[in-house]
């Protein structure tokens, strides 16, 4: 069975303030994918990105940066300089890499609401 | 928003009642998938399908049915809502067959009284 952890219920922040949103997971597989979904308060989930279980590099894109840990099971997400637009909920994912041709099932964490003020 | 469109947005009914939430994408995705968000849970999936007629179970099936006789369409069926369904539901289409992606239609809230 998967399991997502993210800890942290809800973040405030000052705008302009680094944050790191934590994951952690549980899997028995050897080869996954773990995710970043953005939800905005207009409700739509957005794709953040998706990490390979066998690529360890950190990634960066413009003020996001995720640093995937496989020793420690962890996929954490910091926005460097926050701004007020960052407000939403985060959730990370998790789901095996199957076969070609069989369903991905993602497994989600309970989300982390980040409150960013002026 | 990868083509998909999911209907009603919004729908309130009684406890009982059956309801069909639908989900219609353009782009031919083979894979297709039912969330439900609830507070505290993020979101589980309820069924999904990997072809015409072909579906399983998810984590939360439990009174739900899913049926998918074209590729654009999936529907997910409450045989006899109940208050516990309340909730949003998402609908996901996978790119590709490798792509492990899922991209996500834009959510009908359904509240039962």
């Amino acid at each position: 069975a998967q399991k997502v952890t993210q800890a942290q219920t809800e973040i405030s922040v000052v705008e302009k303030e680094d944050v790191t949103l934590d994951c952690v997971y549980e899997t028995r597989d050897t080869t996954y994918y773990l995710f970043w979904y953005k939800q905005p308060p207009s409700g739509e989930l957005v794709f953040l990105i998706r990490r390979n279980s066998f690529d360890e590099q950190n990634e960066i894109s413009g003020r996001y940066s995720w640093n995937f840990q496989k020793s420690t099971s962890s996929f954490n997400f910091t926005i460097t300089a926050s701004q007020v637009v960052d407000s939403a909920v985060y959730f990370c994912a998790l789901t095996p890499r199957g076969r070609d041709g069989t369903a991905s099932k993602l497994t989600f964490g309970t989300g982390t609401r980040l409150q960013v003020t002026l | 928003d990868a083509g998909i469109t999911q209907s009603p947005r919004h729908k309130v009914t009684e406890t009982g009642t059956p309801v069909t939430l639908r989900c219609h994408q353009t782009e031919n995705h083979r894979y297709m998938y039912w969330y439900r968000q609830d507070p505290g849970h993020g979101l589980r999936l309820i069924h999904y399908s990997y072809g015409v007629k072909d579906t399983d179970k998810g984590e939360v099936s439990d009174g739900y049915s899913v049926s998918r006789s074209k590729t654009e369409d999936f529907l997910l069926t409450l045989e006899s809502a109940t208050s516990s369904q309340t909730s949003v539901y998402f609908c996901a289409i996978r790119e590709g067959i490798t792509n492990e992606k899922l991209f996500f239609g834009s959510g009908t809230q359904l509240s039962v009284l």
